[in-house]
């Protein structure tokens, strides 16, 4: 089974909002020393990082989406989640959640990279 | 935000080749760099982080050094399985940028 398991709808129209999930399998989506990422890819394309969430509810967003983008983690359901709202045909792309390990010391965190991928969902903006 | 490039951005080589892949941040970065290979189809796999750690389980023929602003990632003994694209990406800044990628085909 999979650590990270994204899903989500493969078809969206113009103007809609999107909202994919991320299933962990294990119990580490609230643990302190994880952090959650959301990358895409479009079609052809090199990786873009979305955003990231900490300790349950510390975000960091890419400026260019920071109006669109929303990340949050729901521990009850083990899941990570990802919204964008006004999708248009450039957000079409494979959607990867990830993990990585953070430190959290009494001052600015630390962040290592990315260990932990999903397979990565199919996105199509299209009417 | 943190800018990251690389060089080459594609590269022919051959089995048993050296290969060395720059990637250069917009900023200083200390060593808060990592390296990743994507083949087709499949979701990035790291390869290094902090700049020069290996990560559990990659071969030895991969090594990375750098630090500041300048970081780089060689491939000894080019292997089959290498062939693939690479990103190098900067978790500096909260906002964790990747580089546009190195493609490492066939020559």
């Amino acid at each position: 089974q999979e650590l990270l398991q994204e899903s989500g709808p493969r078809l969206v129209k113009p103007s809609e909002t999107l909202s994919l999930a991320c299933t962990v399998s294990d119990d580490s989506v609230s643990a302190a020393n994880y952090y959650w990422s959301w990358i895409r890819q479009p079609p052809g394309m090199g990786l873009e990082f979305l955003g990231s969430i900490y300790s349950s509810r510390v975000t960091n967003y890419t400026p260019s989406l920071k109006s669109r983008i929303t990340i949050s983690v729901a521990t009850s359901g083990s899941q990570v989640s990802l919204r964008l709202t006004s999708m248009t045909a450039a957000d079409t792309a494979v959607y990867y959640c990830a993990r990585g390990n953070v430190v959290t010391p009494p001052t600015n965190p630390h962040f290592f990279g990315q260990d932990v991928w999903g397979q990565g969902t199919t996105v199509i903006v299209s009417s | 935000a943190i800018q990251l490039t690389q060089s080459p951005s594609s590269l022919s080589a051959s089995v048993g080749d050296r290969v060395t892949i720059t990637c250069r941040a917009s900023e200083g970065i200390s060593r808060s760099l990592a390296w990743y290979q994507q083949k087709p189809g499949k979701a990035p796999k790291v390869l290094t982080y902090e700049a020069s750690i290996l990560q559990s389980g990659v071969p030895a023929r991969f090594s990375a050094t750098g630090s500041g602003t300048t970081f780089t990632l060689t491939i000894t003994n080019l292997q089959p399985e290498d062939f693939a694209t690479y990103y190098c990406q900067q978790l500096h800044s909260h906002v964790f940028t990747f580089g546009p990628g190195t493609k490492v085909d066939i020559k």
